[in-house]
């Protein structure tokens, strides 16, 4: 089956700092997402990565604090910007090969501020 | 707005025992559901997609139903094993994306 590798997995950083997550695939896909997972709580959709283009936040997210590129079908990265000790997170990629098929996530990156 | 729950948060049970597990939604316009793993400090594994033109979708051990017009799904485990303990996720696409709405997860231990 596909791999799906996210970068770095885990991170312990410093506040005010900004860090960058890598999700490489090895293969060709059609959807490319970022979620969040709070310590203790369920998933929470970040934003939809656009081939070329800007990214598609959802609601309580915002570019300058989350800015995303996925320069090419199979990789995307997510920055998070200026850290505070609430983006605590897990935070997970995940990609769709064809609408409406499963979907398959990466193991995460462990983000952890100080 | 699509709001995904489980029942129940967590589940404690004897190795061997056939369990079930529940997922509510309250958008019944989806078009399909899945179901996801996910083990301490772990991404997700996906186990079970279920099309919402199908009631039912078997994978070895785990079965998953899918009733739209009641807007549940219930993810069946039979003959449970130590191995099967985690997080199990149901998760719900928003009306024609496939963006996913997750609901609060079932934390599932099985002791020998």
């Amino acid at each position: 089956s596909a791999v799906i590798s996210q970068k770095p997995s885990r991170d312990i950083c410093q506040r005010g700092t900004s860090l960058t997550i890598q999700c490489q695939v090895d293969s060709q896909v059609t959807m490319m997402f970022w979620y969040r997972q709070q310590p203790g709580q369920s998933l929470t959709l970040i934003a939809t990565a656009n081939q070329g283009s800007e990214a598609t936040y959802e609601s309580g997210f915002v570019i300058d604090k989350f800015p995303i590129s996925r320069p090419n079908l199979t990789f995307s990265t997510l920055t998070v910007s200026n850290m505070s000790p609430e983006d605590s997170s897990i935070y997970l990629c995940s990609v769709v090969w064809q609408g409406g098929q499963p979907q398959h996530f990466g193991d995460g990156t462990r983000l952890s501020i100080l | 707005k699509q709001e995904v729950t489980q029942i129940p948060a967590a589940l404690s049970v004897p190795e061997g025992e056939n369990l079930v597990l529940n997922c509510s939604f309250t958008d019944s316009a989806i078009y399909n559901l899945q179901w996801f793993r996910q083990d301490p400090g772990k991404g997700l594994t996906s186990l079970l997609l279920i099309q919402s033109s199908q009631r039912e979708q078997t994978s070895g051990r785990l079965n998953a139903s899918l009733d739209k017009s009641s807007g549940r799904s219930t993810l069946y485990i039979a003959a449970s094993q130590p191995g099967d303990s985690a997080t199990y996720l149901c998760a719900a696409p928003i009306y024609n994306t496939d963006k996913l709405i997750f609901g609060t997860g079932t934390r599932l231990q099985v002791f020998p």
